[in-house]
């Protein structure tokens, strides 16, 4: 399965924007770029995907490099509520079970007030 | 939006004993549905993948007559933890992919404790 690289933990300040990195230099052609974030507790949310483009939906943008091999999930104004572990994880193209999800370890994200 | 439940949200069970946690999709058919474990500080780990009307296909290492699976219908799969023992207990997570869209969408969780 092609990997995913992100940091550990990253820290951020409420209502500032929020850049998590995402590396995945062995991307293929036809592989989905998603983002999930997962709060204590409960199962994971999803929270943006995208193919070549950038994307923006109402909780995020998503930049994604021009080769692929790396993206960005922005969160514009980081609240407490968005406290949680973000998991970019690639979706494989490949056929029957193209919806499987194979999660990394994630980013631990803490949000100070 | 979409929503999947699971039942029960939190279980205590003996040693030796069987568990069934429920999986449904409440607004959308899922022709396929899949099951993940997560222990405690660690990610998720995918179990199995559930499909209406045929038998579920297993990840590498996951015991398959442990881990009962049975997708009855195209809203509704089941996992039985068949004679539980304490290191079965775990944060159990289904979800379904609705696929128009190309999103998944998680269950809430269950938390199994085996004694």
């Amino acid at each position: 399965d092609a990997k995913t690289t992100q940091p550990n933990s990253m820290e951020s300040n409420e209502e500032e924007p929020v850049h998590l990195p995402c590396n995945h230099s062995t991307i293929s052609g036809t592989d989905y770029i998603h983002w999930y974030r997962q709060l204590p507790s409960q199962g994971p949310e999803y929270v943006i995907h995208g193919l070549t483009s950038n994307v923006n939906n109402r909780m995020a943008s998503l930049a994604i490099a021009e080769d692929r091999k790396s993206s960005t999930l922005i969160l514009h104004r980081a609240t407490l509520r968005d406290a949680a572990v973000y998991y970019c994880i690639l979706q494989i193209n490949s056929g029957g079970s193209n919806y499987k999800l194979t999660f990394g370890k994630g980013t631990l994200l803490t949000v100070n007030p | 939006g979409a929503v999947v439940s699971q039942h029960p949200s939190r279980v205590i069970c003996k040693s030796g004993t069987s568990v069934k946690i429920e999986c449904r999709s409440l607004d959308f058919q899922a022709t396929t549905m899949f099951w993940y474990r997560q222990f405690p500080k660690q990610s998720l780990m995918l179990m199995a993948t559930s499909n209406e009307g045929s038998k579920a296909t297993y990840e590498q290492g996951v015991e398959k007559d442990k881990f009962l699976i049975n997708h009855a219908s195209l809203t509704l799969s089941t996992l039985t933890v068949t004679s539980a023992h304490p290191e079965d207990s775990s944060f159990y997570i289904c979800s379904a992919p609705r696929r128009v869209y190309n999103e998944q969408f998680f269950g809430p969780g269950t938390r199994l404790t085996v004694l």
